[in-house]
């Protein structure tokens, strides 16, 4: 069975300091497993994805994630935080095969001037 | 650019109405899915079509049913509205999953905010 947990439910940062984002998943197989973004009254955007390339992956606006197959985990991070990342930010997983997908319940991120 | 439309945004009902939750997406995929997003419990699936008149129940679909009558275009209906039913609706859209290379991206429409009085 799929699963995923987001273990923080808010994370408030300083503008220009690194944004960690927290992700671990249950999953029989080899999954692919995504980041999304919401910003506010704004539909879901896809941030990056993963499906057993590299493992650490690159997405827009300076996220990026490492899958950590050990760890079960697959954390967001970005160096240096903007006022514009302020979003909710939301971890999801699928298995091979799959149409459909699993979401955790969200983090949202606050950044602070 | 719009690729997945809902077409409301906001909507408010009475308890007991019929309400129509229409989305289409112009991208021709195959599958297309219903989820209802709430503050804490992120975004919880309702249904899914993987085709035309085909339909998968999702985590949540008590109070719901789904129509796909034609593959660009999917509708959530909900036969007699309850002010548990007060949500955010957002509709999504993929192409068929390979086999072995999971899933695809999803594409959201803007969402429908809906409020049951």
């Amino acid at each position: 069975a799929q699963s995923v947990t987001q273990l923080d439910s808010h994370v408030s940062v300083s503008e220009g300091t690194p944004v960690l984002l927290r992700c671990n998943y249950s999953s029989s197989y080899s999954p692919s497993l995504f980041w999304y973004v919401q910003h506010p009254n704004k539909g879901l955007q896809l941030l990056l994805k993963y499906t057993s390339a590299a493992t650490l992956v690159k997405g827009i606006n300076g996220f990026e994630a490492e899958f950590k197959k050990s760890e079960t985990s697959f954390h967001l991070t970005k160096p240096s935080a903007h006022m514009s990342d302020a979003a909710e930010y939301f971890c999801v997983v699928s298995e091979p095969g799959a149409n459909n997908l699993f979401f955790g319940t969200g983090t949202r991120l606050t950044v602070i001037p | 650019d719009v690729k997945v439309t809902q077409s409301s945004r906001y909507l408010v009902k009475r308890t007991g109405e019929k309400v129509f939750l229409e989305c289409v997406q112009d991208m021709d995929h195959e599958n297309m899915f219903w989820y209802r997003q709430d503050p804490g419990l992120g975004l919880r699936l309702i249904y899914f079509s993987y085709d035309v008149k085909m339909k998968e129940k999702g985590d949540i679909p008590e109070g719901y049913s789904v129509s796909r009558e034609k593959k660009e275009r999917f509708s959530l209906i909900l036969e007699s509205a309850s002010t548990n039913q007060t949500s955010m609706y957002l509709c999504a859209s993929t192409p068929r999953s390979k086999s072995y290379s999971g899933a695809n991206v999803l594409t959201f429409g803007a969402g429908s905010r809906l409020t049951v009085l």
